[in-house]
């Protein structure tokens, strides 16, 4: 069972105009979210992230808003631009057992989607 | 079924000793990545390889080696250079094609420097 879910593989927006970026997890142990961005033939780099206890992180262009009763976090980029374009990844990771308690063993550990392939059009 | 394998799980190492973490997939995909994790930060890129017999370094390569001698194996040597190389490795492999993304990511390597 996948507990992190990117539905949506690919998205194209015209430059200028707003990205929207859809994460659903189904973890509630999970209690930080973040958002890696992969360009073709490199490895997917670290972009921003949020923890459970806010529910908006920004910075510049992209922010990250989460609502944890929905189990649901979208990044949103405006304006977009064509250098955007490339595969974006949502992670959620939790370093809290089963018993809500802070465990050493699973902080670190990161849960990562499929993928959306962002295609930002000139 | 097919995935990425990371062993060992959990690796103890002594202060200036070299130490080799194993990564091996049978997915056929041509890429590969190493990343680093340390608690609350995210994945950092310390070496990747689009191919067997090559690699590049990624954000973080300072203190660490790596090879790709066959398509399905990816080892990473962390070496004495490392100055901290407590933390949580992981392995993955990523393929891209016309909007339709995969990622496979081992189960990860925890190392601690004793």
């Amino acid at each position: 069972d996948q507990q992190v879910k990117q539905n949506s593989p690919s998205l194209s927006v015209q430059e200028g105009r707003i990205s929207i970026l859809n994460c659903d997890y189904t973890n509630s142990m999970f209690d930080y979210f973040l958002w890696y961005k992969k360009y073709p033939a490199e490895g997917p780099t670290f972009l921003i992230s949020i923890s459970s206890i806010k529910d908006k992180n920004e910075d510049g262009r992209f922010t990250v808003f989460l609502n944890k009763s929905a189990k649901h976090l979208s990044l949103h980029i405006v304006p977009s631009q064509p250098g955007d374009s490339a595969v974006y990844f949502c992670a959620a990771d939790g370093a809290k057992n089963l018993s809500g308690i802070w465990d050493n063993t699973n902080a670190g550990k990161s849960t990562f989607g499929d993928g959306t392939t962002l295609t930002v059009k000139p | 079924d097919g995935g990425i394998t990371q062993s060992p799980k959990y690796l103890f190492r002594k202060e200036g000793q070299n130490v080799t973490l194993s990564c091996e997939q049978n997915l056929n995909h041509d890429a590969m990545y190493w990343y680093r994790q340390d608690p609350g930060q995210g994945l950092r890129l310390i070496y990747y390889s689009q191919i067997v017999n090559d690699f590049q370094k990624g954000d973080i390569a300072e203190g660490y080696s790596v090879s790709r001698e066959k398509k399905e194996s990816f080892p990473l040597t962390v070496t004495s250079a490392q100055k901290n190389p407590t933390a949580f490795y992981l392995c993955a492999s990523i393929t891209t094609g016309w909007g339709n993304t995969e990622a496979f990511f081992g189960q990860g390597t925890r190392l601690t420097v004793v």
